[in-house]
């Protein structure tokens, strides 16, 4: 159980596109949602913490006018990478919980690598 | 602010031995902290998850230990096989939101 699905898996597109990414929770119902960038080498840094029905919150440096989050759904959340440019690529995973807040695990999709021609 | 750092950054050790992964946390208040593996250009798998108030969790092979007030946690991993290469990450929980910070990772390769 606590599947996530992400997709897509690879992505390569020229600058100034806008790329959509998926993140759905297959076997559960995801009240709360996180996007986290990959740097190569690095770990993961959080970018933003979406709740279903209300607007995401996003970390420090993160502009919520280039990433835009919808959390429309309980079993779906999206990241649109907006006018996206070379410097915007990177690995992006997402993460489902079932719960806001507390000790619940977070299951994480396979991410998404977004090259940016 | 939350830092996590991980000790070491990479470790190739021999098929069979026993290793420990060292992970230290700067603010000991934390809700509980989970060790991930993340084979090259995948996500992440989870592997043990202590609530605070836990010392240690074992699944199979593999051992976790808190001591929260120190802010460390090790990762036991017994018998290591090749299969076990990929990096290591843990990450804890701080505050409200459910929100992980991650540390640096240790990449481990087990050779044949």
């Amino acid at each position: 159980g606590a599947v996530v699905s992400q997709h897509p898996s690879w992505v390569i597109c020229k600058s100034g596109t806008s790329v959509k990414i998926e993140c759905r929770s297959l076997d559960f119902q995801a009240t709360t949602m996180f996007w986290y960038r990959q740097f190569p080498k690095q770990s993961l840094m959080l970018m933003a913490t979406s709740n279903e029905g209300s607007k995401a919150t996003y970390e420090q440096g993160v502009e919520k006018d280039k990433f835009l989050i919808n959390h429309a759904s309980l079993t779906l959340s999206t990241l649109t990478v907006t006018s996206a440019h070379p410097e915007d690529s990177s690995f992006y995973i997402c993460s489902a919980s079932d719960a806001g807040t507390g000790n619940q695990p977070q299951h994480f999709g396979d991410g998404t690598r977004l090259s940016i021609l | 602010k939350q830092e996590v750092t991980q000790i070491p950054a990479a470790l190739s050790v021999p098929e069979g031995e026993n290793l420990v992964l060292n992970c230290s946390f700067t603010d000991s208040a934390i809700y509980n902290l989970q060790w991930f593996r993340q084979d090259p250009g995948k996500g992440l798998t989870s592997l043990l998850l202590i609530q605070s108030s836990q010392r240690e969790q074992t699944s199979g092979r593999l051992n976790a230990s808190l001591d929260k007030s120190s802010g460390r946690s090790t990762l036991y991993i017994a018998a290591s096989q090749p299969g076990d290469s990929a990096t290591y990450l843990c990450a804890v929980v701080t505050g409200g939101g459910n929100k992980l910070t991650f540390g640096t990772g240790t990449q481990l390769k087990v050779e044949l």
